[in-house]
């Protein structure tokens, strides 16, 4: 089975802090995604990565960055968080480039900040 | 841009009744794909049941099943024998190339 983690399940951070997200996934899967899940507007794309180092800004890339250093880690990065980040972040990965595969989901970290 | 739009912020049902939650999407592409996903209370999003658009036949997966209607665009989800653990937050998702477009949402409360 893939197996998508979460570093962290909860964090709570104050305004203008550096936070960091953390992603793996043990199934040496191409494409990894950052959501973010807010109710009634369901799940974003911040960004997602199709290989090592590269990245594509999604729908809602603004306030945020990411990192791929290795195929099996992705990092989302809220550079000086705000409290209109709070929120619920979702990672995902899926098997290949190029073709609609099925994402498979981390548990998500529930982020508040105040 | 593409969108999916869920009509039905909550819904709920009696146990072992059947219900069906709707999802209508826009878009111009020919092929492309359609996702129901699930996220229990707590837990993590796992995948329910997936449509290929160029596929007539709808998709089924034991209890679950879809009502596909391309020319609608129209993606609907029945669960039959609705289960207490049933209850939770269905996705409906939109597939072209790497990225899915997802819906709002609807909530599923089973009432025992």
């Amino acid at each position: 089975d893939v197996k998508v983690t979460q570093s962290s399940r909860y964090l709570v951070k104050r305004t203008g802090e550096k936070v960091f997200l953390e992603c793996v996934q043990d199934m040496d899967h191409e494409n990894m995604f950052w959501y973010r899940q807010d109710p009634g507007l369901g799940l974003r794309l911040i960004y997602f990565s199709y290989d090592v180092k590269m990245k594509e800004k999604g729908d809602i890339p603004e306030g945020y960055s990411v990192s791929r250093e290795k195929k099996e880690r992705f990092s989302l990065i809220l550079e000086s968080a705000s409290t209109n980040q709070t929120s619920m972040y979702l990672c995902a990965s899926s098997l290949k480039r190029g073709a609609t595969y099925e994402q498979y989901f981390g548990p998500g970290t529930r982020l508040t900040v105040t | 841009a593409q969108t999916v739009t869920q009509s039905q912020p909550e819904m709920s049902v009696q146990e072992a009744e059947t219900v069906t939650l709707s999802c209508t999407y826009d878009t111009s592409e020919n092929n492309y794909y359609l996702f129901w996903y699930k996220q229990p209370p707590s837990r993590q999003m796992i995948l329910v049941i997936r449509q290929e658009a160029y596929k007539q036949q709808n998709a089924t997966e034991n209890r679950f099943s879809v009502n596909f209607q391309k020319a609608a665009k129209s993606f609907s989800l029945k669960i039959s024998d609705s289960q207490l653990g049933d209850t939770a937050m269905y996705f409906c998702a939109w597939g072209y190339g790497n990225k899915l477009v997802f819906g709002a949402g609807t909530i599923l409360r089973v009432k025992s």
